[in-house]
């Protein structure tokens, strides 16, 4: 698999519990934001997005929050699944560029 | 079945040589990308297109190549390539540039 999320934080749930994985974002001019979801020796997934005119996205067992105060957005995931074990990562746009976070490694304990 | 694909998925060379890492994608998506993916770092953009024979310059563009002479394909070249260069390149497309990017499951390139 990727050796690439070795020295990433990681986030460990109990199946069927939610997990919430945070990510800070740097520049406050951003106005779109993206979730993706790696597993091992896959490309990246995407989740879900939310634009920066809103504070809450709901997807499939998958919801987004932006707090644009304090520059925090997070990924809350419903009823923790194993398929769910992934690196988790957010992405801001600030005009024509999109800079990726390192990512959290979500671990499902059983 | 439709998607994105990347050729070869694995690739060891030495120094000094020429390789090109292919990317197809069967969307017709006008944006196209390569980053690349190493321990301590988030994804970097290496080069991007915004639609056929149109190309820009990432973050992190030196000591690489591409074209885009058709919308489908994406070739990235290593034209002498360096250690410092080994890595894991993803390929992605997009319909809008911005928007959600469908990335391919990447090349795992090893440099001796």
């Amino acid at each position: 698999g990727e050796s690439v999320g070795l020295h990433l934080p990681t986030l460990s749930v109990q199946e069927g519990d939610n997990s919430i994985i945070n990510c800070a974002y740097s520049n406050s001019a951003s106005d779109y934001f993206i979730w993706y979801k790696q597993e091992s020796g896959k490309g990246p997934q995407f989740i879900i997005d939310i634009r920066s005119n809103m504070d809450k996205r709901q997807g499939q067992r998958v919801t987004v929050l932006l707090n644009k105060t304090v520059k925090h957005l997070s990924l809350q995931i419903a009823a923790t699944q194993p398929g769910d074990s992934a690196v988790y990562f957010c992405a801001e746009k600030t005009g024509d560029k999109i800079i990726f976070g390192k990512g959290t490694r979500l671990h499902i304990l059983p | 079945d439709a998607g994105i694909t990347q050729s070869p998925r694995y690739k060891i060379t030495e120094t000094g040589r020429q390789v090109t890492l292919m990317c197809h994608q069967t969307w017709s998506h006008s944006y196209m990308f390569w980053y690349r993916q190493d321990l301590g770092h988030g994804l970097r953009l290496i080069y991007y297109s915004a639609a056929a024979d149109i190309t820009d310059k990432g973050e992190v563009p030196d000591g690489y190549v591409v074209s885009r002479s058709k919308t489908e394909n994406f070739p990235l070249t290593l034209e002498s390539a360096t250690r410092s260069q080994t890595s894991v390149y993803f390929c992605a497309s997009s319909e809008d540039g911005p928007g959600p990017q469908h990335f391919g499951d990447g090349t795992r390139l090893s440099i001796l």
